[in-house]
């Protein structure tokens, strides 16, 4: 069975720029996290969905937004790019929301310049 | 801050030894915990969990301590691998509305051969 998957696997933007990532979980799963992974740190939480509809949110600001799809795939979107938002955005899914196991997926490198 | 900490930032071990890796959480009402393996541009990779009414579980090569009493997690590596070398990062459910796990900085195995 397939992984979580993400796409694009890297991508390089300018300032001020809007970027979409996107999330496919492990199938059968309903419930999608986002994370932000700096260099050096380990993983901070920005969105959490479970069956379309959002279940919590990290201290991230409002240019930050998520959605799940009816197919329990989600996109994140970053608005207003700035440079301290370069990290590894991570995915992870998980069958129910709570105290259930997530599994990553790669990840997608956004560099801002 | 985060709840989650650990003690080492990094360990060095020669390949054969056995690893042990330290965590400390803060939040005594955390009922799920889990142990990731980050390599070095890829995502959390799952190694081992363990519910807060067990002090115990082992898997392959890998063993899993928590002691409730004093909000401590140690994850155990048996006869560790140049393969074992990555950053491994414990991360808790807080429970209640919380869906999310709550991570570490993450400690750096390096294998000697």
């Amino acid at each position: 069975d397939a992984g979580v998957t993400q796409s694009p696997t890297h991508l390089i933007k300018t300032r001020g720029q809007q970027v979409t990532l996107r999330c496919s979980p492990i199938s059968g799963h309903k419930s999608v996290s986002w994370y932000q992974q700096v260099l050096g740190q380990g993983p901070q939480f920005i969105f959490q969905y479970y069956e379309k509809e959002e279940r919590g949110r990290g201290n991230f600001p409002d240019r930050f937004s998520a959605r799940q799809f009816p197919n329990y795939s989600s996109e994140l979107n970053v608005n207003a790019l700035l440079l301290g938002d370069s990290a590894l955005y991570l995915c992870a899914s998980s069958l129910q929301w709570g105290g259930d196991t997530q599994y990553f997926g790669p990840g997608t490198r956004l560099t801002v310049l | 801050g985060e709840s989650v900490g650990l003690h080492l930032p990094t360990l060095s071990v020669q390949e054969g030894d056995n690893s042990i890796i330290n965590c400390a959480y803060s939040n005594s009402a955390s009922d799920y915990f889990i142990w990731y393996k980050q390599e070095s541009g890829k995502g959390p990779q799952f190694i081992i969990d363990i519910r807060s009414n067990m002090d115990k579980r082992q898997g392959q090569r890998v063993t899993v301590l928590l002691n409730k009493t004093v909000k401590h997690l140690s994850l155990q590596i048996a006869a560790t691998q140049p393969g074992d070398s990555a950053v491994y990062f414990c991360a808790e459910f807080p429970g209640g509305s919380q869906g999310n796990l709550i991570f570490g900085k993450g400690t750096k195995l390096s294998v000697k051969p």
